[in-house]
């Protein structure tokens, strides 16, 4: 059974150090997704790609977030510096993007916490 | 300011009984709809889906429900049972900037 791998599961660093979270899309898959759960905002998005070019990164901030597609299976987000208000499960998913209807397929999550 | 609204955030119900979760929306571009079931420390998972165009889908003990006019779908799900118990999240799709936009979830706590 196909699956979206996120690496770290779980990520605890100070505030100011920098945090790489890594993702690798189910194979075949064109489309990646970085999203952010918190209590009070449900699943942000923060970034997507659609064949490895990013296509909208609105939802991060930039002064401090970056999102790359090195290849086709592997997606990184990146923080730096990190900040106590970053605390929070990141998710990546990926898709087809060949139909408007295709379910994203969603990661287990980087639980990060800044102290 | 969130285009996807899930207002309830959490909801109990007796096991055999219907679980009924909305949903409401604000973007009229929103073209797919979806519903996605959380576990504690899993990923989402698909649940189901409606086009726009479509006022009900159905897939097992699961229905959801589109009123375009009143921008509001709902999840039906009927028998409730244990497993149910998830967070559950409503999801918007615009086709026109491939965007998905999630509301806030809802945990249902489906009661043996």
């Amino acid at each position: 059974d196909a699956r979206v791998t996120q690496t770290p599961r779980h990520k605890v660093t100070e505030m100011g150090q920098e945090v790489t979270m890594r993702c690798q899309p189910i194979l075949g898959h064109n489309t990646v997704f970085w999203y952010r759960q918190t209590m009070m905002q449900g699943l942000e998005l923060l970034a997507y790609f659609r064949n490895r070019a990013p296509l909208d990164d609105s939802g991060m901030p930039k002064d401090r977030f970056s999102a790359e597609m090195p290849d086709a299976t592997l997606a990184t987000l990146k923080i730096q510096p990190s900040e106590p208000r970053d605390s929070a499960v990141y998710f990546c998913a990926s898709g087809l993007g060949t139909a408007s209807n295709q379910p994203q397929h969603f990661g287990d999550g980087t639980r990060l916490s800044i102290l | 300011d969130q285009q996807v609204k899930q207002n309830s955030p959490s909801l109990s119900v007796q096991e055999g009984r219907i679980s009924i979760l909305n949903c409401d929306y604000t973007n009229s571009m929103f073209d797919y709809f979806l519903w996605y079931k959380k576990y504690p420390a899993e990923g989402p998972t698909f649940l189901i889906s409606i086009s726009s165009i479509k006022d009900k889908n159905e897939d097992g003990r699961f229905t959801v429900f589109l009123n375009k006019s009143a921008k509001h779908l709902s999840l039906h799900i009927v028998p409730s049972q244990p497993g149910d118990s998830a967070v559950y999240f409503c999801a918007a799709f615009d086709s026109g900037t491939y965007k998905y936009i999630f509301g806030t979830g809802t945990r249902l706590k489906v009661l043996a």
